[in-house]
């Protein structure tokens, strides 16, 4: 399968704790994105890198989450002491420049 | 402010029975406008780009347009597997991310 990957699919843990989603883009695409949908809501834009450097990050992104990018290939995004709030489907995209985003799967976290 | 707007919230349409999609928006220079199609619990999919007003693209039983303030997406003679949520999305011109609207959900009944 060469489409956009994420892991884990389902991440279910206690306010406080740390969590970390991995997304690995498809390999040809330079830009990685990071966006977070809750139920009955169209995706929010967190933050988006090309290549290794991060571009761009939303004003909603508290200093909580932060996204990484090291070889400017897969990316993590780890959320700090987490709260009920944070409960959603986080969702990582990957293009080629400004070219149409294709997402993958997302990973759904349970804050309980 | 960037934004999108998605009508109606909801939507059920016998099979068959053709109809269509808005989507309003404002924004500081368009650089694209995207449709995706969503199914529960998984990711969006794309489904088509249009970059100037006057543009149209189609596939199989959907035909997307585009006008200075809004992009339709008509739906012709759908299927019960037409069901989906559809997702419009923004990009401005000084950036590379995505604004979405609300979603349109489509229920088509057999």
């Amino acid at each position: 399968d060469t489409g956009v990957s994420q892991n884990p699919r389902h991440k279910i843990t206690k306010r406080g704790q740390n969590v970390t989603f991995r997304c690995d883009p498809i390999s040809e695409h330079n830009r990685l994105y990071w966006y977070r949908q809750t139920l009955g809501q169209g995706p929010e834009f967190l933050t988006y890198f090309q290549n290794e450097a991060q571009l761009e990050k939303s004003r909603l992104l508290s200093d909580r989450f932060s996204a990484e990018r090291p070889k400017g290939s897969f990316s993590t995004l780890e959320i700090q002491r987490t709260e009920q709030g944070d409960s959603a489907m986080y969702l990582c995209a990957s293009s080629f420049g400004n070219n149409e985003q294709f997402f993958g799967p997302g990973t759904r976290l349970t804050v309980l | 402010e960037d934004q999108v707007t998605q009508s109606p919230e909801a939507l059920r349409l016998q099979e068959g029975e053709s109809s269509s999609l808005n989507c309003s928006y404002t924004v500081s220079g368009l650089r694209g406008l995207f449709w995706y199609r969503q199914d529960p619990g998984k990711g969006p999919e794309f489904l088509f780009t249009l970059y100037s007003a006057g543009e149209e693209k189609e596939k199989e039983r959907l035909k997307a347009t585009l006008t200075k303030k809004e992009s339709f997406l008509h739906i012709t003679a759908p299927k019960p597997e037409d069901s989906a949520t559809y997702l419009c999305a923004i990009m401005p011109g000084n950036t590379g991310k995505l604004i979405f609207g609300q979603g349109t959900t489509l229920q088509v009944k057999p």
